[in-house]
């Protein structure tokens, strides 16, 4: 299957920082990348829709301007927590869609372990 | 939008039994259904999927019953095993847009040795 990496597998960082994690589709290319949040043992959470070249489709609910989301290429796409505070910490996942029209399936990378102190 | 109900939270067996977890989904237009697996700390992986068009899949172990008339697909795990141990989510997709999909609260299978 499709394979998806993210950087970093886990990150601790203080409050008031801003933190990029970066999604990549490693064998096949992605217009549309999709940023997950997971609190402990709950279900995931979609965030937004990352679109390449042109802007991200927030989920109702979540901040554009905290969650900057950029897909500049048709392989990675960047996640940055701007001004992390605490609550900000989560587990974030994201996911790309690989098959042909009608026939797509969603893989997911491992995922990135945030701590806000 | 959709909704996606999940059962059971948690789930014990016995090794060598069968595990069978359920979802429910309200969205008659959703015609795309897999099931994940996530091991602690790690992302989900897909396990198994089903689209519309048919009413069972099985691979190996796995098998997925899906029924559009009640709105309703269930996972089943044969002959489990510890390492099948792990959170489980199924989802819910219009299959345009699998990224999309509006996810379980998810079960916890324990397989005791």
């Amino acid at each position: 299957g499709a394979v998806v990496s993210q950087h970093p597998s886990w990150v601790i960082c203080k409050s008031g920082t801003s933190v990029k994690i970066e999604c990549r589709s490693l064998d096949f290319q992605a217009t549309t990348m999709f940023w997950y949040r997971q609190f402990p043992k709950q279900s995931l959470m979609l965030m937004a829709t990352s679109n390449e070249g042109s802007k991200a489709t927030y989920e109702q609910g979540v901040e554009k301007d905290k969650f900057l989301i950029n897909h500049a290429s048709l392989t990675l796409s960047t996640l940055t927590v701007t001004s992390a505070h605490p609550e900000d910490s989560s587990f974030y996942i994201c996911s790309a869609n690989a098959g042909g029209p009608g026939q797509e399936t969603q893989y997911f990378g491992p995922g990135t372990r945030l701590l806000v102190l | 939008g959709e909704n996606v109900e999940q059962h059971p939270s948690t789930l014990s067996v016995q090794e060598g039994d069968s595990a069978v977890i359920k979802c429910t989904y309200s969205d008659s237009a959703s015609n795309y259904f897999p099931w994940y697996k996530q091991e602690l700390g790690k992302g989900p992986q897909l396990i198994i999927d089903i689209r519309s068009n048919v009413g069972e899949k099985k691979d190996q172990r796995i098998a997925v019953t899906l029924n559009k008339t009640a709105k309703h697909f269930s996972l089943h795990i044969t002959e489990t095993q510890p390492e099948d141990s792990a959170v489980y989510f199924c989802a819910a997709a219009y299959n345009t847009n699998a990224g999309k999909s509006t996810f379980g609260d998810g079960t916890t299978l324990t397989v005791k040795p």
